[in-house]
């Protein structure tokens, strides 16, 4: 069973473009997470998306936004980039509604390295 | 909220001893606890996870310890091989949403 995939791996933006992040889950997953990881933050969580619907949501600007389609396939898309928004981005899916309250695991993927000049 | 943090940013161990490393975290409903490995360039993978309601829970050469008193969480690696050194961290279940500590670097001396 292929893993979750995440595209492209590498990006490199320049202040004030925007960018769109793709991710698809392993199959029959429905719910994609976005994380952004940074070296001093870890990893932080920018929202959570189910059958469609975003269903959680970090502490990140309007800048930030996701959306997931009738297959799971989930796409993020950052406006407006700003030199701290260089980070590598993280989807995870997992199996069924709500991960933590299933107790459900998260698999992530490799990650889009995004860099903004 | 939650607030998670790892008790050491770096860890050196020699090829076959054992490792250990630590997560704590802040809120006592915090309910599932995942342990995952991260090496250079990939993403996070699992490694193992352990419920509120146990304290203990072993895989291959893996094992975790909770202790919900003291809010703590811990690695451990058997037998510790040079595969084994990349960044690790615990994602802290709380409520509808994980949190995640910043890691540790572990690296495996030969």
């Amino acid at each position: 069973k292929a893993g979750v995939t995440q595209t492209p791996r590498y990006l490199i933006k320049t202040r004030g473009q925007q960018v769109t992040l793709s991710c698809s889950p392993i199959s029959g997953h429905r719910s994609v997470s976005w994380y952004q990881q940074t070296p001093g933050q870890g990893l932080q969580f920018l929202f959570e998306y189910f059958s469609e619907t975003q269903r959680n949501k970090g502490n990140f600007p309007g800048r930030f936004s996701g959306r997931q389609f009738s297959n799971s396939r989930s796409e993020m898309n950052v406006s407006t980039l700003e030199l701290g928004d260089s980070a590598l981005y993280l989807c995870a899916s997992s199996l069924e509604a709500g991960s933590v309250l299933a107790n459900e695991k998260l698999f992530f993927g490799s990650g889009t390295q995004l860099s903004v000049l | 909220g939650e607030s998670v943090g790892l008790h050491l940013p770096t860890l050196s161990v020699q090829e076959g001893d054992n490792s250990i490393i630590n997560c704590a975290y802040s809120n006592s409903a915090s309910d599932y606890f995942i342990w995952y490995k991260q090496e250079s360039g990939k993403g996070p993978q699992f490694i193992i996870d352990i419920r509120s309601n146990m304290d203990k829970r072993q895989g291959q050469r893996v094992t975790v310890l909770l202790n919900k008193t003291v809010k703590h969480l811990s690695l451990q690696i058997a037998a510790t091989q040079p595969g084994d050194s990349a960044v690790y961290f615990c994602a802290v279940g709380t409520g509808n949403q994980f949190y995640f500590g910043t890691g540790t670097s572990l690296t495996v001396i030969p």
